[in-house]
């Protein structure tokens, strides 16, 4: 089992629609989790933290499950702007001044067409 | 600007060749990261540094090596021991040790012939 994972995808949505993306993690122990944007053949960049309580920037929405070992992420009103791939990040290790191993997922691709 | 530089964003190698990938941050980072994207697979670490003069292997790190003699710098040699060297690297930075944020560069896209 990969210590995580992602549906690949693609999913392909119209503008306007609402899309969500889980993703699982192996590890019990891990500490935090984190949703990255990759654009085609670009850098990823941190789009938002996952808290505990769940959290909402916008038209996005992240949230934690850790019964279950997974968070998702909701993308509400899609616009052609939010097409890239959506990686998921887990701290798997230990905080504070020590190295916290960070584990991508595999992304899962998004595709906002009008 | 702050950020990170990678360069070059495209390099070609023949097999057996050694090639060194540049990665260069002017935001005062303690902490940076090598990085190897494949297609369809999530990003794997090759090596990490935390302070300047000390590194870390990663959980891909047979057949390459890095240094950190300046805190701004820290170039990846991929050498001819690396099997499959074709692939994205990505080159990042942290404020310190522990942070969950990561700083990317926009990466070298290297492809042995």
């Amino acid at each position: 089992r990969k210590e995580v994972e992602q549906d690949p995808g693609p999913f392909n949505v119209p503008e306007g629609a609402t899309v969500a993306f889980n993703c699982t993690y192996s590890n019990s122990a891990s500490q935090s989790f984190f949703w990255y944007r990759q654009d085609c053949r670009k850098e990823p960049k941190l789009l938002m933290s996952v808290y505990s309580s769940g959290n909402e920037d916008g038209r996005f929405t992240a949230q934690l499950n850790r019964a279950s070992q997974y968070i998702s992420l909701l993308i509400r009103d899609s616009k052609l702007s939010d097409s890239a791939t959506y990686l998921c990040v887990v701290n798997m290790g230990a905080g504070g001044t020590s190295y916290g191993k960070l584990t991508f997922g595999q992304g899962t691709i998004l595709t906002v067409h009008p | 600007d702050g950020g990170i530089t990678q360069s070059p964003k495209y390099l070609f190698r023949k097999e057996g060749q050694n090639v060194t990938l540049s990665c260069e941050q002017n935001l005062n980072h303690d902490a940076m990261y090598w990085y190897r994207q494949d297609p369809g697979q999530g990003l794997r670490l090759i090596y990490y540094s935390q302070i300047v003069n000390d590194f870390q292997k990663g959980d891909i790190a047979e057949g390459y090596s890095v240094s950190r003699e300046k805190k701004e710098s820290f170039p990846l040699t991929v050498t001819s021991a690396q099997k499959n060297p074709t692939a994205f690297y990505l080159c990042a930075s942290a404020a310190y040790s522990g942070s969950n944020v990561l700083t990317f560069g926009a990466g070298s896209r290297l492809t042995v012939l």
